[in-house]
């Protein structure tokens, strides 16, 4: 299994701002993704951090307001820029699995609320 | 493009009744089928996992089945408690290599003492 964890927990902002979440794994993973869930919804993905290169977005989502950091095979971060409420959500950080299974994990998320 | 639904979107029980929530795909070209617990503003806890190959996985009070080629997948929960509450997701992934899976949009399960 992965353990996850993710800064912040939660967050307050202002329109217009920015924030940057973290996402630790404790073992080196290839893939990252980053999945949005907006209030009452399912999770949407937003992308994929690739360690190496550059993201992989999901249609919808571009790099300017979702810039994300893939430094190495442990850590990634996700920047939602020039936020506006619509962007209020709770945003979680996922790794496959490395056994047979590939099992899916999550991180604890970070609940976002933009005023 | 795999489309997962879940039903009921909302559940309302007395603590000790026996559950069963529901999942269906479209494509059963799946990989891998995973049932999942989140409660209110957190993460996703991973339950069970069950392989294309598999027709059922069990854990605790808690049994996952699989049948492929109707599309369906059924979350038991035996004796539920009111520490059940919360909402529980299906994902399937497709086979063909990709790690990304879809995701059905949640039943809120709630157990009231």
């Amino acid at each position: 299994s992965a353990v996850i964890s993710q800064k912040p927990s939660r967050d307050i902002c202002q329109r217009g701002t920015s924030l940057t979440i973290q996402c630790q794994v404790d073992s080196q993973v290839t893939m990252m993704f980053w999945y949005r869930q907006q209030p009452g919804q399912s999770l949407t993905l937003i992308a994929t951090a690739n360690q190496g290169s550059e993201a992989t977005y999901e249609s919808g989502f571009v790099i300017d307001k979702f810039p994300i950091s893939r430094p190495n095979l442990t850590f990634s971060t996700l920047t939602v820029s020039n936020m506006s409420p619509e962007d209020s959500s709770i945003y979680l950080c996922s790794v496959p699995g490395q056994g047979r299974d590939n099992e899916q994990f999550f991180g604890p998320g970070t609940r976002l609320t933009v005023l | 493009k795999q489309e997962v639904t879940q039903i009921p979107a909302a559940l309302s029980v007395p603590e000790g009744e026996n559950l069963v929530l529901n999942c269906s795909f479209t494509d059963s070209a799946i990989y891998n089928l995973q049932w999942f617990r989140q409660d209110p503003g957190k993460g996703l806890t991973s339950l069970l996992l069950i392989q294309s190959s598999q027709r059922e996985q069990t854990s605790g009070r808690l049994n996952a089945s699989l049948d492929k080629s109707s599309g369906r997948s059924t979350l038991y929960i035996a004796a539920s408690q009111p520490g059940d509450s919360a909402t529980y997701l299906c994902a399937v992934r497709a086979s063909g290599g990709s790690y990304i899976p879809t995701f059905g949009r949640g039943t809120s399960l709630i157990v009231h003492p």
